[in-house]
């Protein structure tokens, strides 16, 4: 167990729809990343956030967004979702502000649009 | 663009026997470069990781090597387990992180 708690484990929602994912980092990490895993493109970094601020951005969506709360939680929001979003979504926390150490993966969000 | 190539795509190894995955990176500002293993169902784990300054890293039956003038690492297991069956990502990172696309390893009993 990584420490790092992801909710909900499986979601299935109609193309066009929104949704929230959720994660709690490991305590007293204070960084927090989003990725997104598919079969064609593999693990793809989305964003990352430091003590509340973004501190580094990837091949994230305009329909994508995130933020992380006081309480260091983050959540990733996906808007007007497509077939193509369906994916295993991992969120990820680590001690550093920087994208360089070491990160410690949670067990992932695996979303269906149908 | 920055990417991270990864070699090879599967690799199926007699118990016993090493095993070696090898990548490449395309940033030389890339500093960080750990390694993940991902077992079915489950999100990538941390195994082993070297930075730019260290040309070969050992933990147990696991050894990186980087060639940062190649800009190419290299994940080296050996005395392999049938429970070291997964995918294995590489990753370059400097202010942006990139993965390989991994590599599915069967260790056969």
């Amino acid at each position: 167990d990584s420490g790092v708690t992801q909710t909900p484990k499986h979601l299935i929602t109609a193309t066009g729809q929104r949704v929230t994912l959720r994660c709690s980092p490991r305590s007293g990490d204070l960084s927090v990343y989003w990725y997104q895993q598919s079969l064609d493109q593999g693990l793809q970094f989305l964003i990352q956030y430091y003590n509340g601020e973004e501190r580094a951005k990837g091949n994230i969506l305009e329909r994508f967004s995130a933020q992380q709360f006081p309480d260091l939680h983050s959540e990733l929001n996906l808007s007007s979702l497509e077939l193509g979003d369906s994916a295993l979504y991992f969120c990820a926390s680590s001690v550093g502000g920087g994208v360089n150490t070491e990160a410690f993966f949670g067990q992932g969000t695996r979303l269906t649009v149908v | 663009g920055e990417n991270v190539e990864q070699h090879p795509s599967t690799l199926s190894v007699q118990e016993g026997d090493s095993a070696v995955i090898k990548c490449t990176y395309s940033d030389s500002a890339s500093n960080y470069f750990p390694w993940y293993k991902q077992e079915l169902g489950k999100g990538p784990q941390l195994i082993i990781d070297i930075r730019s300054n260290v040309g070969e890293k050992k933990d147990q039956r696991i050894a990186v090597t980087l060639n940062k003038t190649a800009k190419h690492f290299s994940l080296h297991i050996t005395e392999t387990q049938p429970e070291d069956s997964a995918v294995y990502f590489c990753a370059a990172i400097y202010d942006k992180v990139i993965f390989g696309p991994g590599t599915s390893l069967s260790v056969i009993p």
